[in-house]
């Protein structure tokens, strides 16, 4: 199956601060990737949808100042959580999709932690 | 718009005896359907999916899932469940595949040896 990576795994970070994850599409062209955010024990909540080499279309409640989300080629994007407060703390996992086939691919998640 | 509804928190079920994990949704169109398994920490492991085709659907690790459109449902299931199948399962279902996908809220399954 498509692989989806994600780096960093983890991070942990001080309030103010901003942090960069990275979603990366190994063996397939992304043409669309979402992001999406899970607190604890809560199910996945998508924040954004991005094409690329377009802006992200993000969901009714999510700050697109705060959550800035590139995806400037088929095989990256990335999202950057601006000024980071401890209640940005969560776990986030990317998604691509291919336009042959209407099936997403999930990346193992990053887990951000805001001091 | 799209909703997926998992009616049970937890599910508790004796190692070797059947699972169920229930799932209903809600779209416009025709559903296309998902089922992942998480574990602690880590990111949605795929299980299997229903697009078109034979109603009962074959997946990873032995489980199976039965789409019923009249009743707008789409349980998973395990014959014989073993300890290692604890984990937190989410349903999914997104309306031709077109827009993203819309995950329910878990369901937590704890196997008892």
């Amino acid at each position: 199956g498509a692989v989806v990576s994600q780096h960093p795994s983890w991070v942990i970070c001080k309030s103010g601060t901003s942090v960069k994850i990275e979603c990366r599409s190994l063996d397939f062209q992304a043409t669309t990737m979402f992001w999406y955010r899970q607190f604890p024990k809560q199910s996945l909540m998508l924040m954004a949808t991005s094409n690329e080499g377009s802006k992200a279309t993000y969901e009714q409640g999510v700050e697109k100042d705060k959550f800035l989300i590139n995806h400037a080629s088929l095989t990256l994007s990335t999202l950057t959580v601006t000024s980071a407060h401890p209640e940005d703390s969560s776990f986030y996992i990317c998604s691509g999709r291919t336009g042959l086939i209407n099936e997403q691919f999930f990346g193992p998640g990053t887990r951000l932690t805001v001091l | 718009a799209q909703s997926v509804a998992q009616p049970e928190d937890q599910v508790n079920v004796a190692e070797g005896n059947p699972l169920t994990v229930k799932c209903t949704y809600s779209v416009s169109g025709n559903p296309y359907l998902f089922w992942y398994v998480q574990y602690p920490n880590r990111g949605l492991q795929f299980l299997l999916k229903y697009i078109t085709g034979d109603n009962l659907v074959k997946g990873s690790y032995g489980f199976e899932a039965e789409f019923n459109k009249s009743q707008t449902s789409f349980h998973l299931k395990k014959p014989s469940a073993l300890v290692s199948d604890s984990a937190l399962y989410f349903c999914a279902v997104t309306d031709t595949g077109n827009t993203p996908l819309v995950f329910g809220k878990g369901t937590r399954l704890s196997v008892i040896a």
